[in-house]
């Protein structure tokens, strides 16, 4: 079955805090594994993006870790800013590039 | 911004209404892919076209169907509407894996 489980659904985190969001996913055929943010009016934009071939990305603040064999990924977002608050959407993808997106997490970071 | 786009903004329409939405892609971009977003949820794939032919389709019936031409542009039709047709329909362009978004048409069915 191809779905990706995302938690939490909602996350407060201080300014300067880390923001951690989770996701699980089921169909062994995926190999591409990006996390979007989206603003309220907006469609997502891409932040960071992550193949099985390696355990971890960093990006700036942000990092992506990735376990094959629980078929687990995680964003951590580092320094969390208030302009950070945003929905983050996990997503994923095999042969043909057509994501799977799991159902979201808000994130709200308090000044 | 992505350089993508679409259009209309906004559309209402009422039930057993057909809709037509728009997606304009980045230059060169061969392929195109439609999602429904209904609100408070993650993106749900449509369909996808790349050289404008369709290259796969998610789980909608076949009153969804789309169209993409030479000229980057593509479209999404929606036949006999329905009330859960209300949502956030986005069109992502892409020429390798990372997929580009527009900001989304925002469809009310009435």
């Amino acid at each position: 079955q191809q779905q990706v489980k995302q938690s939490p659904q909602s996350l407060i985190v201080q300014k300067g805090g880390i923001s951690i969001i989770n996701c699980a996913y089921e169909n062994t055929a995926f190999d591409y594994f990006p996390w979007y943010q989206q603003f309220p009016g907006k469609g997502p934009a891409l932040l960071i993006a992550i193949r099985p071939d390696v355990s971890e990305k960093k990006e700036g603040r942000f990092t992506i870790s990735f376990n094959k064999s629980a078929k687990q990924f995680s964003l951590h977002i580092m320094d969390s800013q208030p302009g950070d608050s945003a929905t983050y959407f996990c997503a994923a993808s095999g042969a043909g590039n057509m994501l799977t997106f799991g159902g979201g997490t808000r994130l709200m970071v308090k000044p | 911004e992505t350089g993508v786009t679409q259009s209309p903004t906004h559309l209402i329409k009422t039930r057993g209404q057909q809709v037509t939405l728009r997606c304009s892609s980045q230059s060169g971009h061969n392929t195109v892919s439609w999602y429904q977003q209904a609100l408070g949820q993650g993106p749900q794939f449509i369909f996808q076209y790349y050289r404008e032919e369709e290259n796969g389709r998610g789980n909608f019936p076949p009153r969804f169907s789309g169209l993409q031409f030479p000229n980057y542009s593509s479209e999404l039709n929606v036949n006999a509407l329905e009330l859960d047709d209300s949502a956030l329909y986005l069109c992502a362009s892409s020429l390798d894996d990372t997929q580009y978004f527009g900001p989304g048409t925002r469809l009310t069915v009435l």
